[in-house]
């Protein structure tokens, strides 16, 4: 168990729906990262936030959009949803940035778009 | 061309052999690399951390990096089943924003 938590685990909606998935952090974490892992285009950024601010922006489509809360904890919100939206959506936590660098990968939402 | 390759397998090799995953990269910038263990359905977990370009050794795990010729490489010893995984090579640059690269994962079988 890595300390970072998801929620739900699956999601399955309609096309055009919006979706919320959410991360908690590890305790005392303060950056949280937004993955996307589908068969086609393996593990992607998306976006990072760091004590509340974003701080780097990947791969990620004008259809979604994040935040982190003052908690630590963040939400990924996906609209307008296509079907190949549908993937592994992975939430991961790091500490403040320092000498070694590591980020730990909470279980994941599953989401399918039908 | 994609910054970091992977060969995607899959590998599959009896108890007890000898496993070696191999990742190129392009991109000089990258500083860390790390590899992960994926099981099925389930998220990523952390194995090896490097940042220095030399070898690393945990446990039955071996890390290698020779930044000259952009190649990374995770050694695993006296395979075991319940080492069958994907195995993904990731790296980063330096620098506030440490988002992860990761390569597409290796998938490998070890049989008893």
């Amino acid at each position: 168990d890595s300390g970072v938590t998801q929620t739900p685990k699956h999601l399955i909606t309609a096309t055009g729906q919006r979706v919320t998935l959410r991360c908690s952090p590890r305790s005392g974490d303060l950056s949280v990262y937004w993955y996307q892992q589908s068969l086609d285009q393996g593990l992607q950024f998306l976006i990072q936030y760091y004590n509340g601010e974003e701080r780097a922006k990947g791969n990620i489509l004008e259809r979604f959009s994040a935040q982190q809360f003052p908690d630590l904890h963040s939400e990924l919100n996906l609209s307008s949803l296509e079907l190949g939206d549908s993937a592994l959506y992975f939430c991961a936590s790091s500490p403040k940035a320092g000498v070694q660098e590591t980020q730990y990968f909470g279980p994941g939402t599953r989401l399918l778009v039908l | 061309q994609k910054e970091v390759e992977q060969d995607p397998g899959p590998l599959s090799v009896p108890e007890g052999a000898i496993v070696s995953l191999n990742c190129t990269y392009s991109n000089s910038a990258f500083q860390y690399f790390m590899w992960y263990r994926q099981y099925s359905r389930k998220g990523p977990e952390l194995l090896m951390y490097t940042y220095s370009s030399g070898n690393k050794e945990d446990g039955r795990f071996t890390a290698q990096v020779d930044k000259s010729s952009k190649y990374i490489s995770l050694f695993i010893r006296d395979s075991q089943p319940s080492d069958s995984a994907t195995y993904l090579c990731a790296m980063s640059v330096s620098g506030s924003a440490r988002q992860l690269t990761f390569g597409s994962g290796t998938q490998l079988t070890v049989l008893p």
